[in-house]
């Protein structure tokens, strides 16, 4: 069955950088767009990023733009988040998401990880 | 850019019809879908391409979405419907709203 697991959250200083990565399994991952979605505590849902399924298009919210890049080794069926120049307000449960249509960038989200918190506080 | 607005709370009895709506601006030309998330958890897709249940969700969950609206009922609700809903918009982008807490009382 689909699995996806997020790891590489943490406790960071403002300013300092983390990349979190994303194994997937149990589906041909080289196929699907992936995204990374967060959500402060007690906050709502905000979407971060995508990679196209073949790696060659990205698009960022314009919250972590410049600041956060997408990436993806589909020999290793992992999606990572490389985050610089981290603020307070990155501080959230990011997870990685899957959508649904094989032939897509955009759509729903068939499939999350179990998520991973990230802390920036000095 | 695009914004997507729910209302922060729903309160309904058990067995009583739930309805969380999602609204924006002509938002029945994009593709919607609908989240349950419960404490401590991973969000789960309980309603795509506006008006699709995915396999496991019950028949009591539906969606429609016109004009400026997409909407969730869950009806005959049950105390294991309590969580939040979020809805997604998406086309060329993709959105989510702030989220309805479903209180079953």
């Amino acid at each position: 069955q689909v699995h996806m697991v997020e790891s590489g959250g943490g406790v960071v200083q403002p300013g300092r950088s983390l990349r979190l990565s994303c194994a997937a399994s149990g589906f041909s991952f080289s196929d699907y767009a992936m995204h990374w979605v967060r959500q402060a505590p007690g906050k709502g849902l905000e979407w971060v990023a995508l990679i196209a399924f073949n790696g060659k298009s990205e698009s960022y919210a314009d919250s972590v733009k410049g600041r956060f890049t997408i990436s993806r080794d589909n020999s290793k069926n992992t999606v990572y988040l490389q985050m610089d120049s981290l603020r307070h307000e990155d501080t959230a449960v990011y997870y990685c998401a899957r959508v649904s249509n094989v032939d897509g960038d955009y759509g729903d989200f068939d499939y999350w990880g179990q998520g991973t918190l990230v802390t920036v506080s000095s | 850019s695009y914004e997507l607005t729910q209302p922060p709370s729903v309160s309904v009895s058990p067995g009583q019809t739930a309805t969380i709506t999602c609204s924006g601006d002509k938002l029945e030309n994009k593709y919607t879908c609908w989240y349950r998330q419960k404490p401590g958890q991973s969000p789960v897709l309980v309603m795509y391409q506006d008006s699709k249940r995915p396999s496991g969700i019950p028949e009591r969950f539906s969606g429609s979405n016109s004009g400026n609206t997409a909407t969730l009922t869950i009806t005959e609700t049950q105390p294991i419907d309590e969580a939040d809903y979020y809805c997604q918009a998406w086309d060329t982008s993709t959105v989510f709203g702030g989220g309805t807490k479903l209180t079953v009382l």
